[in-house]
């Protein structure tokens, strides 16, 4: 069975600082991971979007990195602001396969 | 610009009522999937559609109902006999021709029961 595990649940970091999520998955064949960051009563929206032979990829403040073989991808927030605050998900497809698999997400906070 | 649009952002429904919730995307994707989000939890698969007029039931499909007339229109009903219905709804489209690329949300419709 496909499954996506995110760790940690939840997070409190000061402003400022740097934090690392983690996503490991079970998804086969693997065709690509993306991850998102939900504000609370808002949709998810992208941050990235990798393939079997990305290693990392940037958005802003944001680097996600892919191992393959082990299944594992973490999402690098770097200098952390307020606006960071919200629940970040990773979702993995399997090739062929209409519906993707979503981690639980892990939710962030972020204080002054 | 392209996007998906979900309305209403607030729905309320009296028991007994069905509802319609509504998504449009204009991204020329041919999938589309409505997810349910309840507090702490992950999304859940309610139905998705491959191509127009055909749809398929998720992981919890029991008390909703959809329709695929148009590729650009993926309407939601939740009907009566959904028996815990206050959520948040989330609709999605995606490029699956194109390897599922370009998986796109809504902003979501918050349905509460009164």
């Amino acid at each position: 069975k496909n499954q996506v595990e995110q760790s940690p649940q939840s997070l409190i970091i000061l402003e400022g600082k740097n934090c690392t999520l983690q996503c490991n998955y079970t998804v086969s064949p693997f065709s690509n991971l993306r991850w998102y960051k939900q504000d609370t009563g808002r949709g998810p929206v992208s941050l990235t979007i990798m393939t079997f032979s990305e290693n990392t990829k940037s958005n802003r403040r944001y680097t996600a990195t892919l191992d393959a073989d082990t299944k594992q991808s973490s999402l690098h927030i770097t200098a952390s602001q307020l606006s960071d605050s919200a629940s970040y998900i990773c979702v993995v497809s399997a090739g062929g396969s209409y519906i993707p698999t979503f981690g639980r997400g892990t939710s962030l906070i972020v204080h002054p | 610009d392209g996007g998906i649009t979900q309305s209403p952002k607030y729905l309320f429904r009296k028991e007994g009522q069905n509802v319609t919730l509504s998504c449009e995307q204009n991204l020329n994707h041919d999938a589309m999937y409505w997810y349910r989000q309840d507090p702490g939890q992950g999304l859940r698969l309610i139905y998705y559609s491959q191509i127009v007029n055909d749809f398929q039931k998720g992981d919890i499909a029991e008390g909703y109902s959809v329709s695929r007339e148009k590729k650009e229109s993926f309407p939601l009903t939740v009907t009566s006999a959904q028996k815990n219905p206050t959520a948040f709804y989330l609709c999605a489209s995606s490029n699956f021709l194109q390897g599922n690329y370009g998986y796109t949300f809504g902003s979501g419709t918050r349905l509460t029961v009164v």
